[in-house]
C-alpha cells in the first residue's frame, strides 16, 4: 500500500519563524512535489524534485525553499513564516502521471 | 502559462448523472487528470487521458478533446459519498501538474 506521510497535521507559528515541514514516500518515486491549498485558489505548486539534490520552482516559490537529502524525503521551508503563508501544504510523489498526496499540513502563521 | 477553468459548484440528486467539464489553456501538456478530495481529506486520483476520446473507469468516466481544449468527467450511479471537490489538471513535463480550482459537487437525496 503506497504511502506518503507529512510531519505534521496542523501547525501554529508565528510570524518570522523559519517553519520546516518533512514529507516521506516509501514508493521509491523519484518525482516529489509541494503544494499549497487555498479556498477558492486549488492547488498551487510551490516546488519540484525530480531527483536527489534536484529541485526547480515551481509557480508560486516565493518566501519558500526546499531540500531533498534522500529519495524519500522532501523537506519545505519557510524561511521567515508571514501570514500570507497560512495556508494548507500538501506533498506529493509520483513516477508516472498519477500523484500520491500525504494527508496535508494545515499551517496557521501569527 | 496554463490554465483551467471549471465550475465552481454542482448540485445532482443520488443516483443520476453529472458531467463536470474542464476548459483549459496551454501551450503543450502530456495529458489531463481527475482527481478527487473529501472535505479534510487528500486528493486522490481518479483517471488520466493522455490521448483524446473516453476512458472509462467503473461508474467514473473522463473525456480529452485536444482540438477543442476541453475535458469532462462523468460520474453515473451518483452516490452520497460522491459529494467532494473533482480537480482536473493539466500534466506537463516531470510529471508536474498544474490544477484547476476545483469543482464542489453536492449530491442530494
Amino acid at each position: 500500500d503506497v504511502k506518503v506521510t507529512q510531519s505534521s497535521r496542523y501547525l501554529v507559528k508565528r510570524t518570522g519563524e523559519k517553519v520546516f515541514l518533512e514529507c516521506v514516500q516509501d514508493m521509491d518515486h523519484e518525482n516529489m512535489f509541494w503544494y499549497r491549498q487555498d479556498p477558492g485558489l486549488g492547488l498551487r505548486l510551490i516546488y519540484f524534485s525530480y531527483d536527489v539534490k534536484m529541485k526547480e520552482k515551481g509557480d508560486i516559490p516565493e518566501g519558500y525553499s526546499v531540500s531533498r537529502e534522500k529519495k524519500e524525503r522532501f523537506s519545505l521551508i519557510l524561511e521567515s513564516a508571514s501570514t500570507n503563508q497560512t495556508s494548507m501544504y500538501l506533498c506529493a510523489s509520483t513516477t508516472a502521471y498519477e500523484q500520491y498526496f500525504g494527508p496535508g499540513t494545515r499551517l496557521t502563521v501569527t | 502559462g496554463q490554465s483551467l477553468e471549471q465550475p465552481s459548484e454542482v448540485t445532482a440528486v443520488e443516483g443520476a448523472i453529472v458531467q463536470i467539464n474542464c476548459t483549459y489553456q496551454t501551450s503543450g501538456f502530456y495529458g489531463l487528470s481527475w482527481y478527487q478530495q473529501h472535505d479534510g481529506g487528500a486528493p486522490t486520483f481518479l483517471s488520466y487521458n493522455g490521448l483524446d476520446g473516453l476512458e472509462e473507469t467503473g461508474r467514473f468516466s473522463s473525456f480529452l478533446s485536444r482540438s477543442d481544449s476541453y475535458g469532462y468527467l462523468l460520474l453515473q450511479e451518483l452516490q452520497m459519498k460522491d459529494s467532494a471537490s473533482y480537480f482536473c489538471a493539466l500534466t506537463g513535463g516531470g510529471n508536474k501538474l498544474t490544477f484547476g480550482t476545483g469543482t464542489q459537487l453536492k449530491v442530494e437525496l
